[in-house]
């Protein structure tokens, strides 16, 4: 089977820092995505990783360990608009490269 | 700007009605993809289509249907609607030429049904 595993939720206060975890088990992989997604609102892109590594982008940042099955998202300087959804997809399976398969979600609640 | 759209954006409907939802994108991408969001549960694929002539299912797409009627049109259709499918859908868009990882989401449709 397919599967993404990330905790359900995890709180914070404004200018902390937060770690999303996402382990992973799936058929094919071509890297690990991440996307916002507040409430009401639609999924937005965040992080890509194909490689192993650290990924910056301002204050977000996103690493994979391709041997361990693992990524995890880094939010820096938590913002009170930080608060959302932050949900990991798998990119490919065995057969089509651009097909994603999403974790559920962990919310992210910071508080002031 | 409204790069992904999608009508109707709330529907309510009866069990056994036929239901279509639509989504339109001006990115000029070939990719489309028509997701269900429940809570707690994420985003599963429906189905999603690489090009005009290439529709391929997703995994749920038991009691749904799709059409790509063009490259920058792609429909999503309940032949007999049940209330678990009650759920917020997402249409989205990638480029296979150009960063084929970002997927683009359109606002989403929240249906209801009865």
């Amino acid at each position: 089977g397919q599967s993404l595993e990330q905790p359900s939720e995890v709180t914070a206060v404004e200018g902390a820092i937060v770690q999303i975890n996402c382990t992973y088990q799936t058929s094919g992989f071509y890297g690990l995505s991440w996307y916002q997604q507040h409430d009401g609102g639609a999924p937005t892109f965040l992080s890509y990783n194909a490689l192993d590594g650290l990924e910056e982008t301002g204050r977000f940042s996103s690493f994979l360990s391709r041997s361990d099955s693992y990524g995890y998202l880094l939010l820096q300087e938590l913002q009170m608009k930080d608060s959302a959804s932050y949900f990991c997809a798998v990119r490919g399976d065995a057969y089509n490269t651009d097909k994603l398969i999403f974790g559920t979600g962990t919310r992210l609640q910071v508080f002031p | 700007d409204a790069d992904v759209t999608q009508t109707p954006r709330n529907r309510i409907t009866k069990t056994g009605k036929r239901i279509m939802l639509e989504c339109s994108q001006t990115k000029g991408h070939d990719r489309m993809y028509w997701y269900r969001q429940d809570p707690g549960l994420g985003l599963q694929l429906i189905y999603y289509s690489f090009d005009v002539k290439d529709i391929n299912k997703g995994e749920i797409s038991d009691g749904y249907s799709v059409s790509r009627q063009a490259q920058a049109k792609f429909s999503l259709s309940l032949e007999s609607a049940i209330p678990n499918q009650t759920a917020l859908y997402f249409c989205a868009t990638s480029d296979s030429r150009d960063r084929g990882y970002e997927q683009f989401f359109g606002p989403g449709t929240r249906l209801t049904v009865l």
